[in-house]
């Protein structure tokens, strides 16, 4: 059965950081790219970051370019997301997500399996 | 850059059938989808994907009540049979080279 596991979630300042994290169990971790999305409050889905199976290739929605970081440590099973400089309107539940594809690219880019989330609140 | 286009809400009784519509943008009518389901409270569950041709591949554990469908530059996911846990917060998703792309969902009531 595959497990996504989020962690990591809570309140921030704005212009903090936090780094959120994602254990898999149930397939090879290490063979799948994967994605983190998120929902606001009020809003709907967000994609946020991919990551390709090795992590050698790391994409970014513009609203987080050059302020998120998404990486892997395959040995770890586990999916990271760093956050740094946040705003207010990172306030969501992030979600880490399995990608049907290896490489984040144009193939196998819908995401098959989701974890519960972590709540993250940025606020003074 | 694509973009998916959904209507806002939708609303069907209890025993009927509902018809969910993604619509592409512009130069991107050959894209494939997938559907996910949201209920409230709780995390995203993956149904289905749906290809242009009108294939379709069910994620795992979805009742054959869920199919998809396929038409130009709109991708549809069919719900018959509804029951109230259906109701939920439907959103499509595409992908292209390091960018996936959500649907703004559309919000099913069960009457």
């Amino acid at each position: 059965e595959v497990q996504l596991v989020e962690s990591g979630g809570g309140l921030v300042q704005p212009g903090g950081s936090l780094r959120l994290s994602c254990v898999a169990s149930g397939f090879t971790f290490s063979t799948y790219a994967m994605s983190w999305a998120r929902l606001a409050p009020g809003k709907g889905l967000e994609w946020v970051s991919v990551i390709s199976d090795r992590g050698d290739k790391t994409y970014h929605a513009d609203s987080v370019k050059g302020r998120f970081t998404i990486s892997r440590d395959n040995s770890k099973n586990t999916l990271y997301l760093q956050m740094s400089s946040v705003r207010v309107e990172d306030t969501a539940v992030y979600y880490c997500a399995k990608e049907a594809g290896h490489y984040g690219g144009n193939t196998g880019g819908n995401l098959d399996y989701w974890g519960l989330g972590t709540p993250v609140t940025v606020s003074s | 850059q694509v973009v998916l286009t959904q209507s806002p809400s939708a609303s069907a009784s209890l025993g009927a059938s509902v018809k969910l519509t993604c619509t592409l943008s512009s130069g991107h009518s050959r894209y494939n989808i997938a559907w996910h389901q949201q209920q409230a409270g709780k995390g995203p569950r993956y149904i289905m994907k749906v290809n242009s041709d009108g294939s379709h591949i069910e994620g795992e554990g979805i009742p054959d009540r869920f199919s998809g469908s396929s038409s130009g530059a709109e991708r549809y996911l069919t719900i018959s049979s509804l029951q109230s846990e259906d109701e939920a917060a439907y959103y499509c998703q595409t992908w292209d080279t390091g960018i996936r792309v959500f649907g703004g969902g559309t919000k099913l009531t069960v009457l």
